[in-house]
């Protein structure tokens, strides 16, 4: 149980353009979702809080208006990069907050690895 | 804010014990966490501790937890070629269930 899923897993892009993750939760109810980014060899960096139904919580220094996240559904949200950059290749995490056994955690999707040319 | 640390590498021998510390700045969180990261991938919750336990043991996986310290570590016995991979211990943070991150220890197994 708890399967979280992203799509999609790669992709590469031109500059300029606006690109678009999905983050599911398979087998449960999220009502809390959460994005992050991964530069090389370095720890995750929490982007932004989706809480469904709700706007978004995004943490000190992350752009809103670079960074749309849309949590439409409870096993369903989105991150746009809009107007992407080089600066912004990275790898993009998602997470869903939920009770799996009696464990209280977030658990992870795979990844999308954003390259943008 | 929080701060969590990890010792960044880790190299040891197919077989053996392998230990990974993990120190953390805000006792109130009631989960601590391990995740294992493999090249490429997301995370993967790999164990975690109640923080009223000292000791948790999954298989090959220990957890034991000094609160008066604010000291996590990760014991995997008989460590094998695949264990080889990142892994951050985290913590929940107050504000709105976050979750910090440790820099992550890399875990390099040699045959």
């Amino acid at each position: 149980g708890a399967v979280v899923s992203q799509h999609p897993s790669w992709v590469i892009c031109k500059s300029g353009t606006s690109v678009k993750i999905e983050c599911r939760s398979l087998d449960f109810q999220a009502t809390t979702m959460f994005w992050y980014r991964q530069f090389p060899k370095q720890s995750l960096m929490l982007m932004a809080t989706s809480n469904e139904g709700s706007k978004a919580t995004y943490e000190q220094g992350v752009e809103k208006d670079k960074f749309l996240i849309n949590h439409a559904s409870l096993t369903l949200s989105t991150l746009t990069v809009t107007s992407a950059h080089p600066e912004d290749s990275s790898f993009y995490i998602c997470s869903a907050h939920g009770t799996s056994g009696g464990t209280d955690t977030q658990y992870f999707g795979p990844g999308t690895r954003l390259t943008v040319l | 804010g929080e701060d969590v640390e990890q010792s960044l590498f880790l190299s040891v021998r197919e077989g053996d014990s392998s230990v990974i510390n993990c120190t953390y700045t805000d006792s109130s969180s009631t989960y601590l966490y391990w995740y294992k990261q493999e090249p490429g991938a997301g995370l993967q919750l790999l164990t975690y501790i109640f923080s009223n336990m000292d000791m948790k043991q999954d298989q090959r996986l220990t957890v034991l937890l000094n609160k008066k310290d604010k000291h996590l570590s990760l014991r995997i016995a008989d460590t094998q070629t695949g264990d080889s991979a990142i892994y951050f211990c985290a913590v929940v943070y107050n504000q709105g269930g976050k979750l910090i991150f440790g820099q992550g220890t890399e875990l390099s197994v040699k045959p």
